[in-house]
């Protein structure tokens, strides 16, 4: 079965900062790995995927991941965080079936502070 | 675009009533839609799935004649809540994936609170 994994629970940076957010995985075969943001009380937003091809995988709003096959991990960076980049953060893999279902991190809150 | 709406985006009904809530995706065809329904500070949680044209597929523990799913074209798909309850209280929010594309786009999710 395919997962995803958030180790943490909350990311705090200064603005400005480089921000990280992790996310591991364990898929059978080729994964299909995603990011989106949540903000309060709104549906999720997709940031970027990574189905193949470079492992560093740019997105929307200047974030960016790097997919480590290794290590089965896509983390999710951006270079210099903005308070307005504070939210819920959502690792997702899709499952190798047709119905194309995601499997969802626990999410990660992230809190960029001025 | 991959525009996804909901509608409502709150309501508040009495126990016992039933409420539906609508999925539309605006500018791209949706084979596949997904309900998902979310609590406070955790993630999404998959209640079921549907393709356009047939009977949705739900996950366990979703109790189908409770949550109804109906997928009658290719941009609209409805959840019906059944004889509501307080305890089905929650965020929901559907996504939507178009024909030949591996993203789920998401609506903006409805508060539903049941008195």
């Amino acid at each position: 079965a395919q997962s995803v994994a958030q180790p943490e629970d909350q990311v705090n940076v200064a603005e400005g900062n480089p921000l990280t957010v992790k996310c591991t995985y364990s898929v059978s075969g080729n994964p299909y790995l995603f990011w989106y943001v949540q903000y309060p009380n709104r549906g999720l937003q997709f940031l970027l995927k990574y189905i193949t091809g470079d492992n560093l995988v740019k997105g929307s709003y200047g974030f960016e991941a790097e997919f480590n096959k290794s290590q089965t991990s896509f983390h999710l960076k951006k270079p210099s965080a903005l308070v307005s980049d504070s939210a819920l953060y959502f690792c997702a893999v899709r499952d190798q079936d047709s119905w194309g279902k995601f499997q969802f991190g626990a999410g990660t809150q992230v809190v960029v502070t001025p | 675009g991959a525009v996804v709406s909901q509608h409502p985006s709150w309501v508040i009904c009495k126990s016992g009533t039933s409420v539906k809530i609508e999925c539309r995706s605006l500018d791209f065809q949706a084979t596949t839609m997904f309900w998902y329904r979310q609590f406070p500070k955790q993630s999404l949680m998959l209640m079921a799935t549907s393709n356009e044209g047939s009977k949705a597929t739900y996950e366990q523990g979703v109790e189908k004649d409770k949550f109804l799913i109906n997928h009658a074209s290719l941009t609209l798909s409805t959840l019906t809540v059944t004889s509501a309850h307080p305890e089905d209280s929650s965020f929901y929010i559907c996504s939507a994936r178009g024909i030949s594309t591996d993203t789920q786009y998401f609506g903006p999710g409805t508060r539903l609170t049941v008195l």
